[in-house]
């Protein structure tokens, strides 16, 4: 079974200085990993996507995560945070070696970027 | 493209109604998921469509809960009867075929309220 933890419920920071919203997962196989963002009142959009190759993926409004296979982690992060970056985050992840199979999806951690 | 489109937005019912929301999932996407989001238990997929016909189910809460794809471009989901308890934000989401390294687009989700 494919599973996603994301340790906190809650990050705050400043703006201006670098955020981490964690993310670790389980699967059988090798992981296709995910990012999206959930602003108020809206679905969630897609914001990157590790599959293969580089370990270190960048995505869109200037996020990156990097994926680590020995510590088995997804963390996304942005180098200076900006105010509208405040969204709720969830890290998803799919298992290669399952065929087709869903994406699980962790609980979401809130962002909120103080000015 | 559009991109994925719910209706209604949201939607105020009474106990023991029945409730249809509604989805068009992007255009040659073949796969179609329906997801209901709460505080309590975050996101969670109740069934999903591959080429109109649904491949899991297990999701869906009770039998109250039914969805159908009479074709490849609309999707329903039922309450009936509705509970207050199934009160949430139910997302729509759909993908292109087969590959496991493509992600989902979402809807922007209705809002149901069951009083």
């Amino acid at each position: 079974a494919q599973s996603v933890a994301q340790p906190e419920d809650q990050v705050n920071v400043a703006e201006g200085n670098p955020l981490t919203v964690k993310c670790t997962y389980s699967v059988s196989g090798n992981p296709y990993l995910f990012w999206y963002v959930q602003y108020p009142n809206r679905g969630l959009q897609f914001l990157l996507k590790y599959i293969t190759g580089d370990n270190l993926v960048k995505g869109s409004y200037g996020f990156e995560a990097e994926f680590n296979k020995s510590q088995t982690s997804f963390h996304l992060k942005k180098p200076s945070a900006l105010v509208s970056d405040s969204a709720l985050y969830f890290c998803a992840v799919r298992d290669s070696n399952s065929g087709y199979s869903t994406l699980t999806f962790g609980k979401g951690t809130m962002l909120l970027v103080s000015p | 493209d559009a991109g994925v489109i719910q209706s209604p937005r949201h939607e105020v019912t009474e106990m023991g109604q029945e409730v249809t929301l509604r989805c068009k999932p992007i255009s040659g996407h073949d796969y179609l998921f329906w997801y209901r989001q709460t505080m309590m238990r975050g996101l969670e997929l109740l069934i999903y469509f591959n080429n109109n016909v649904p491949i899991d189910d297990s999701g869906m809460p009770e039998d109250r809960f039914s969805a159908k794809m009479p074709n490849a471009s609309f999707s329903t989901l039922k309450i009936q009867p509705s509970e207050p308890r199934d009160s949430a934000v139910y997302f729509c989401a759909s993908s292109l075929t087969g590959a496991t390294n493509t992600e989902a687009f979402f809807g922007q989700g209705t809002r149901l309220t069951v009083v």
